[in-house]
């Protein structure tokens, strides 16, 4: 089954202690991404990959680290997390040039920063 | 600069009633248009998409949009709603100068009653 897989689904931790939130896909996808969804806000970009080793800012990277080391995996870094990166966050993938131009989401992982 | 709004972050109705939701952008160059459905506890999953040709739309789950490009507009039409179409809903749109970027609005709350 083609999909996005995303580690933990839940995650409470205190401010300053780093953590890695794991983002895997198994469609060969080029691009990736993460967004953080907010309540009135939808969803912003953090970070995105257009392939292995290519990294770079979407709208909100502060705070973010972001790694591709291997095509199907796209890790989420916050290395000294802060209470305002509690939110939602979601992993994408997506064929680059595809003709469908649908991008594929996790399920989601919901962070609380004390 | 290029933007989605949607105006109505809450949607009540009743079941078996039609629903619109209204999602208006904001791009100087050509635009390609999503509709993602969010259920409680789930990632994003595409409803409906308009690239090219005819402007009226037809996704899974009985809805259906019209792209409309002098009033810049992409709204939802459902004619007749279920308990189980109680989801979020985001509007999103990605620019013919960069396919892979989505610029999402900030997301209608659909809720049907019995």
């Amino acid at each position: 089954e083609a999909q996005v897989t995303q580690n933990p689904r839940y995650l409470i931790t205190v401010t300053g202690k780093k953590l890695t939130v794991t983002c895997s896909q198994n469609m060969n996808h080029e691009y990736m991404s993460w967004y953080r969804q907010d309540p009135g806000l939808g969803l912003r970009q953090i970070y995105y990959s257009m392939n292995v080793e290519v990294t770079d800012k979407g709208d909100v990277p502060e705070g973010y680290k972001v790694s591709r080391k291997e095509k199907r995996n796209f890790p989420l870094i916050l290395e000294s997390p802060s209470p305002n990166q509690t939110s939602l966050y979601f992993c994408a993938s997506s064929e680059i040039d595809s003709t469908s131009y649908e991008q594929y989401f996790g399920p989601g992982t919901r962070l609380t920063v004390t | 600069a290029q933007s989605v709004t949607q105006l109505d972050s809450q949607v009540p109705v009743f079941e078996e009633a039609p629903v619109e939701l209204r999602c208006n952008y904001s791009s100087s160059v050509s635009v390609y248009l999503f509709w993602y459905v969010q259920y409680p506890n789930q990632g994003l999953q595409l409803l409906l998409k308009y690239l090219s040709g005819s402007t009226l739309v037809k996704g899974i789950n009985g809805f259906e949009a019209e792209f409309n490009k002098s009033q810049t507009s992409f709204h939802l039409r459902k004619p007749s709603v279920h308990i189980s179409d109680t989801a979020e809903y985001f509007c999103a749109v990605s620019f013919s100068y960069n396919t892979d970027k989505l610029i999402f609005g900030t997301g209608t709350r659909l809720q049907v009653f019995p």
